[in-house]
């Protein structure tokens, strides 16, 4: 069945570039989503990358897609301590008709 | 503004109850979904309904129930045949053919057993 697969930690000094990571492996995905949750809160779309893109670039946030690997990875540039949250990977949809997601990294930023 | 309510945002279960926990969107959203997190588990899918009347189980179905009366509306029961309901439940919506507005989420239950 599909797996999405992410670290589940990452620390960051502010103002240094965080770097997310994310494996798929559902080939027939068509979009591929970044989530943000915040502690106690729900999942707040944060942008997507529609899959025969390989880049997407959205204020302080950039999407790399490289789909011959099925590796999707998101840059947060000069990362604030409101950046600390866990992040989402999903992708969908493909063979399942829905969304799967990853396991989220949980990152933090430290001063 | 349209949105995503779940209520009550913390729950407390004592054993052998069973508890519904609420999912309401005004979005005119077809999709429903009902999620559970557990810590570095990620979201595991429990129920999900596509239209009115109809729904199917998710990956942990098992001690669950749903229904899907109404388009806006889409109740979870723990019943106690869920061994270990203590968890954050999360409702999500979704609209068919727009595909890149992913999922709306709410905003969680907190549910405890005590």
């Amino acid at each position: 069945g599909e797996d999405v697969e992410q670290s589940l930690f990452l620390s960051v000094r502010e103002g240094d570039s965080s770097v997310i990571n994310c494996t798929y492996t559902d080939s027939s995905s068509t979009y591929l989503y970044w989530y943000k949750q915040e502690p106690g809160a729900g999942l707040q779309l944060l942008t997507y990358i529609f899959s025969n893109m390989d880049m997407k670039q959205d204020q302080r946030l950039t999407v790399l897609l490289n789909k011959k690997d099925k590796h999707l990875s998101l840059r947060i540039a000069d990362t604030q301590t409101g950046d600390s949250a866990i992040y989402f990977c999903a992708e969908g949809p493909g063979t399942a008709s829905k969304l799967t997601f990853g396991t989220g990294t949980r990152l933090q930023v430290t001063l | 503004d349209g949105g995503i309510t779940q209520s009550p945002k913390y729950l407390f279960r004592k054993e052998g109850q069973n508890v519904t926990l609420s999912c309401e969107q005004n979005l005119n959203h077809d999709a429903m979904y009902w999620y559970r997190q557990d810590p570095g588990q990620g979201l595991r899918l429990i129920y999900y309904s596509q239209i009115v009347n109809d729904f199917q189980k998710g990956d942990i179905a098992e001690g669950y129930s749903v229904s899907r009366e109404k388009k806006e509306s889409f109740p979870l029961t723990v019943t106690s045949a869920q061994k270990n309901p203590t968890a954050f439940y999360l409702c999500a919506s979704s609209m068919e053919g727009q595909i890149s507005d992913g999922y709306t989420f709410g905003s969680g239950t907190r549910l405890t057993v005590v």
